[in-house]
């Protein structure tokens, strides 16, 4: 355990599903992402939030739409999804402070598989 | 913006061999680099990681060189074993405020036994 946690671990939706993917972080971090893992990109960044702020986003397509309310919780929306977003989906966490600023802390991800 | 290339994208080796590991990067900006290892069906994890001000760190069977002039960093591991069959990734960003990695493809070593 990495005190980065994901809900849920397995998720399945059809194209003109609403679904949620959580993460939760108990490490006291300020900065959280959301990667997508997949065969042909395999550590994608999708967005980065410090401090509760969006402070990238790499030309993610507006079907995901996330949201950080506070800095331990993360969510990512999805709606009208396709078949090629799926994949597996991972979110990480990062103090952004010394002594050990840089590490991001992994969760155990959520597979997708849009239907 | 920067863009991390790594070779080879599978390596075999055998048990107690080395492995070596290669990545480049484009923007000479950047100045943290770490490397992460994916073993199946778990999540990537830091195994070590360097700065722009070191040519080279050492932990244990793992070591990691930068050359800054070349652009290019390397993960070096010693006397391999079957545990460290894994994916591994490399990584370039700017240590600064915002983690924005940009990955390496991934390698797949195999460690045989």
């Amino acid at each position: 355990e990495t005190g980065v946690t994901q809900t849920p671990r397995h998720l399945v939706m059809g194209m003109t599903n609403k679904k949620s993917l959580k993460c939760e972080q108990h490490l006291g971090h300020n900065a959280m992402y959301w990667y997508k893992q997949s065969a042909k990109k395999p550590l994608e960044l999708m967005f980065v939030y410090n401090f509760k702020e969006q402070t990238e986003n790499n030309s993610v397509p507006s079907r995901f739409s996330p949201e950080c309310p506070n800095s331990s919780h993360l969510f990512l929306h999805l709606h009208t999804l396709q078949p090629e977003d799926s994949a597996l989906y991972l979110c990480a966490s990062s103090r952004n402070s010394p002594p050990s600023y840089n590490e991001q802390f992994f969760g155990p991800g959520t597979r997708l598989t849009v239907l | 913006g920067e863009n991390v290339e790594q070779h080879p994208s599978t390596l075999s080796v055998q048990e107690g061999d080395s492995a070596v590991i290669k990545c480049t990067y484009s923007d000479s900006a950047s100045n943290y680099f770490p490397w992460y290892k994916q073993e199946l069906g778990k999540r990537p994890q830091l195994i070590i990681d360097i700065r722009s001000n070191v040519g080279e760190k050492k932990d244990q069977r793992i070591a990691v060189t930068l050359n800054k002039t070349a652009k290019h960093f390397s993960l070096h591991i010693t006397e391999t074993q079957p545990e460290d069959s894994a994916v591994y990734f490399c990584a370039a960003s700017m240590a600064n405020y915002g983690q924005n990695f940009v990955f390496g493809p991934g390698t797949r070593l195999s460690v045989l036994p």
